[in-house]
């Protein structure tokens, strides 16, 4: 399966900035996936990204809070902008293997965020 | 649409004993189903996966899964619990062939004591 890699893996944060996280993949993949779990729950999806297209949001997320990059086939990025603490949460990215066929998804470590 | 129901939150097992961990599901189409498994401070790892091919499927680290379409269930399986399979269990179902359309049941915490 793909390897994914996320940085950074924990951060803290004071209310009202902004984090970058970066997710990269070791192969080339179509799609790319960003969740949220917050604490104690289960995963949202908040937007997939494919390579040279804007990035399709989930009902409740939107590109101002959540904008999302996708340069290239390895590489995405989601920004969690303005944020406060109902932000605190794991954020994962994922990505489509199609080694195990189209619709199974891997995914990286997550980034453990704590907006003070 | 679809759902994904786990019945239990919490499950506690004595090392050596059997592992159950319930899944119901709804779905409108024929379904791929999947168990994940997230040990705490990490991601989520693919345990197995079903496609159709065999309504029994064997994951790794000895788990299993049976596909029952007319309970609509999807039971996780391990004859012997080990004390690493401590972790968060997801049941997850998605469209047979779509990437983006996974919905995740709410989580069992698998508990393995000495």
């Amino acid at each position: 399966s793909a390897v994914i890699s996320q940085k950074p893996s924990r951060d803290i944060c004071q209310r009202g900035t902004s984090l970058t996280i970066q997710c990269q993949v070791d192969s080339q993949v179509t799609m790319m996936f960003w969740y949220r779990q917050q604490p104690g729950q289960s995963l949202t999806l908040i937007a997939t990204a494919n390579q040279g297209s804007e990035a399709t949001y989930e009902s409740g997320f939107v590109i101002d809070k959540f904008p999302i990059s996708r340069p290239n086939l390895t590489f995405s990025t989601l920004t969690v902008s303005n944020m406060s603490p109902e932000d605190s949460s794991i954020y994962l990215c994922s990505v489509e293997d199609r080694k195990w066929g189209t619709d199974t998804q891997y995914f990286g470590p997550g980034t453990r965020l704590t907006v003070l | 649409a679809q759902s994904v129901t786990q019945l239990d939150s919490h499950v506690s097992v004595s090392e050596g004993t059997p592992v159950l961990l319930r899944c119901n599901y709804s779905s409108s189409y024929s379904p791929s189903l999947f168990w994940y498994v997230q040990h705490p401070n990490k991601g989520l790892q693919l345990l197995l996966k079903y496609t159709s091919a065999a309504t029994l499927v064997k994951g790794i680290n000895g788990f299993e899964a049976e596909f029952k379409k007319s309970e609509t269930s999807f039971h996780l399986t391990k004859p012997s619990a080990h004390m690493s399979d401590a972790a968060e269990y997801f049941c997850v179902v998605s469209p047979k062939g779509s990437a983006r359309q996974l919905t995740f049941g709410s989580g069992t915490q698998l508990t393995v004591l000495p």
